[in-house]
């Protein structure tokens, strides 16, 4: 059990450039969470995969970004034309079929400039 | 919607001082309740949970009890340390495979 990991850790991009991040979630949860926090926030919830499915999303979550899960594995989060109102840290989470706690990576720490 | 309130910060205590974090949370039904810790440069980590009235959840010293006649779920610890300065959440969820709903957070620093 290696954790929860992200990639990248940091990303600085320019006002309207796409970004796409990545999460690794513990092997064989099925459950795995997109959260956003910014600066003395908590973090947001933006959306959810059970497997392959997205069963939830955040009105967080504009038309800009997207996610996906493709094998039920890892996912990724993509946000297109990116705003400097984006920069936060993305954080992922997965939760196993029988448990109630969800487990965190280290976040993504985006910089829109 | 589901929300929760925690204690404006920060905190500073001396060590061994008694830590009290208040929360407290609105929502519908029976929410489980949990407090997560962000250590500097780290990622949230699950420090306690409580998913029914009157459960107490403990661990590192640290324990919250799960008051559903005051929406409670307040955070203490009797003698705190040095190591445990950081920032301390108090999030709710709905259910076993629902969002986390979290409260903005208190920083907690700890003189020697």
């Amino acid at each position: 059990d290696t954790g929860v990991s992200q990639n990248p850790r940091h990303k600085i991009t320019k006002r309207g450039q796409n970004v796409t991040f990545r999460c690794d979630p513990i092997s064989e949860h099925n459950r795995l969470y997109w959260y956003r926090q910014t600066l003395g926030q908590g973090p947001e919830f933006l959306t959810y995969f059970q497997n392959e499915a997205q069963l939830e999303k955040s009105r967080l979550l504009s038309d800009r970004f997207s996610a996906e899960r493709p094998k039920g594995s890892f996912s990724t989060l993509e946000i297109q034309r990116t705003e400097q109102g984006d920069s936060a840290m993305y954080l992922c989470a997965s939760q196993g079929a029988s448990s109630e706690t969800q487990y965190f990576g280290p976040g993504t720490r985006l910089l829109v400039l | 919607g589901d929300s929760v309130t925690q204690m404006e910060g920060p905190v500073t205590l001396s060590e061994e001082a008694f830590l009290t974090i208040n929360c407290t949370y609105t929502a519908t039904g029976y929410p489980s309740l949990f407090w997560y810790v962000q250590y500097p440069g780290e990622g949230l980590q699950l420090l306690l949970k409580a998913t029914k009235a009157d459960d107490k959840g403990s661990n590192k010293g640290f324990e919250a009890t799960y008051r559903k006649e005051t929406t409670s779920f307040h955070l203490e610890k009797g003698s705190v340390q040095v190591s445990d300065s950081a920032v301390y959440f108090c999030a709710l969820s709905r259910g076993g495979s629902e969002k986390l709903v979290f409260g903005k957070g208190t920083k907690l620093t700890v003189n020697p």
